[in-house]
């Protein structure tokens, strides 16, 4: 069974501040995709990245960078320099590399950035 | 803006009703999932339609239903509505389902449709 797990339910930073947030999955497979979205607060769902489960490199993306570790099956999310515009929920998501392109999604984390 | 596109963007309803939400893919894409985002379920996947012909399910209600027509636009259909189905429902769009038989493609959302069943 596939399953993802995001511990901290919420997070509050004060702007300019680092925050991580963390991202456990469970998969048998050896082939897979892990996902990061954002939900801000008008509803939807924007896509950040997407990573495949051979590629452990790690990405940096402006202020954004993501940690895969497949010893630790976490892929986790930082914001450097966090701002008040990234307030939201940011959900990590599984694909299987099958036929079936379904996301598990994890329960998010909702960040709000103070001022 | 995802290129994807969902109507209507609320809709309010009674029990016991039947509604439709309705879904336009990114243009060339040729698979649409339907998701359901709810305080106690969080996203759930409900069902995924690929050129027209379903592909997968997932937690989805026999009461709920959904196609995908020819121009590759897709309607979810809610019947005989419940308190508990009010939620967020979102499409997304891919691709395809992936090139040899492996599931590559991002899906990108829709902006959601927010059902309120009264």
């Amino acid at each position: 069974a596939q399953k993802v797990t995001q511990a901290q339910t919420e997070i509050s930073v004060v702007e300019k501040e680092d925050v991580t947030l963390d991202c456990v999955y469970e998969t048998r497979d050896t082939t897979y995709y892990l996902f990061w979205y954002k939900q801000p607060p008008s509803g939807e769902l924007v896509f950040l990245i997407r990573r495949n489960s051979f590629d452990e490199q790690n990405e940096i993306s402006g202020r954004y960078s993501w940690n895969f570790q497949k010893s630790t099956s976490s892929f986790n999310f930082t914001i450097t320099a966090s701002q008040v515009v990234d307030s939201a929920v940011y959900f990590c998501a599984l694909s299987r590399g099958s036929t079936l392109g379904r996301l598990y999604f994890g329960r998010g984390t909702q960040l709000t950035v103070w001022p | 803006d995802s290129g994807v596109t969902q109507t209507p963007k609320h809709l309010i309803t009674a029990t016991g009703q039947r509604v439709t939400l309705r879904c336009s893919p990114r243009s060339g894409d040729l698979s649409v999932y339907w998701y359901q985002q709810s305080l106690d379920q969080g996203l759930q996947f409900l069902i995924q339609y690929y050129n027209g012909e379903e592909r997968a399910k997932g937690n989805i209600l026999e009461r709920f239903s959904a196609q995908q027509f020819p121009d590759l636009h897709s309607e979810l259909n809610l019947s005989s509505l419940e308190l508990g189905d009010s939620a967020l429902y979102f499409c997304a769009s891919s691709v395809d389902f992936g090139t040899s038989g492996l599931s590559t493609d991002t899906q990108y959302f829709g902006p959601g449709t927010r059902l309120t069943v009264l």
